[in-house]
């Protein structure tokens, strides 16, 4: 079962928007709506962002939203902050044996 | 509050095995599975497999069929993964999560592996 693929790097400035994206296949992404985002700080763990392709857990900003189409699911961030500087991962449960992959990773910068 | 709580850092020699836990509190906890999920050093996350510790059962990443072993004890609420015959590429932060969703992670376990 192969990575799902996120663009290496992206960057935006204060207040504007960035949408990063998670390609997989028919056996996942394209499958399931168990599509789920994580940012992660530098020494942090990863922090669930969006689960099931959308939906946001409680505390989470609004700023952060998800979607799909086909094989490949988005993350959008709005109204970019200093602190959204980090580490964006996607995971999908797949129909394989090894249930779960997760997204090469994406570096967002903040200019 | 929800907390995962894993064991600390680990130096081992080549074809050691190591074992980490992941002691969950402020839910039930035989009521969600729990995922194993490791990060290289500057590297992204790969998950290793999941247990369900209402029951025991167990699902492994391909990858790591035959070299990991999960488990439970649900007298302790803890969670266990044990990896062998390691090798140097093994060194990574080894992270337990609340499933469905990887809602709650541990704070990680570095395990290094050098000779």
């Amino acid at each position: 079962q192969s990575a799902l693929t996120q663009p290496a790097s992206v960057s935006g400035s204060p207040g504007q928007s960035i949408t990063i994206s998670c390609t997989g296949t028919s056996s996942d992404v394209g499958d399931y709506n168990y599509v789920s985002w994580y940012q992660q700080l530098p020494g942090k763990a990863p922090k669930l962002m969006i689960y099931e392709v959308s939906n946001r857990p409680s505390g989470v900003s609004n700023r952060f939203s998800g979607s799909k189409s086909g094989s490949t699911a988005s993350l959008t961030i709005s109204g970019l902050q200093a602190e959204d500087e980090a580490d964006y991962y996607c995971s999908s449960y797949t129909s394989s044996s090894t249930l779960v992959v997760f997204g090469g990773g994406t570096k967002l910068t903040v200019l | 509050q929800v907390q995962l709580v894993q064991s600390g850092a680990e130096v081992k020699k080549p074809g050691a095995s190591v074992k980490v836990s992941c002691k969950a509190s402020g839910y039930t906890f035989t009521s969600y599975y729990m995922h194993w999920v490791r990060q290289a050093p500057g590297q992204g996350l790969e998950w290793m497999g999941i247990i369900n510790p209402s029951g025991g059962s167990t699902s492994y990443a391909q990858k790591f069929q035959g070299r990991v072993t999960m488990t439970r004890d649900t007298s302790t609420s803890a969670v266990y993964m044990e990896l062998s015959s390691l090798r140097s590429e093994d060194t990574a932060m080894y992270y337990c999560a609340r499933a469905a969703y990887f809602d709650y992670w541990g704070q990680g376990t570095l395990v290094t592996v050098s000779s």
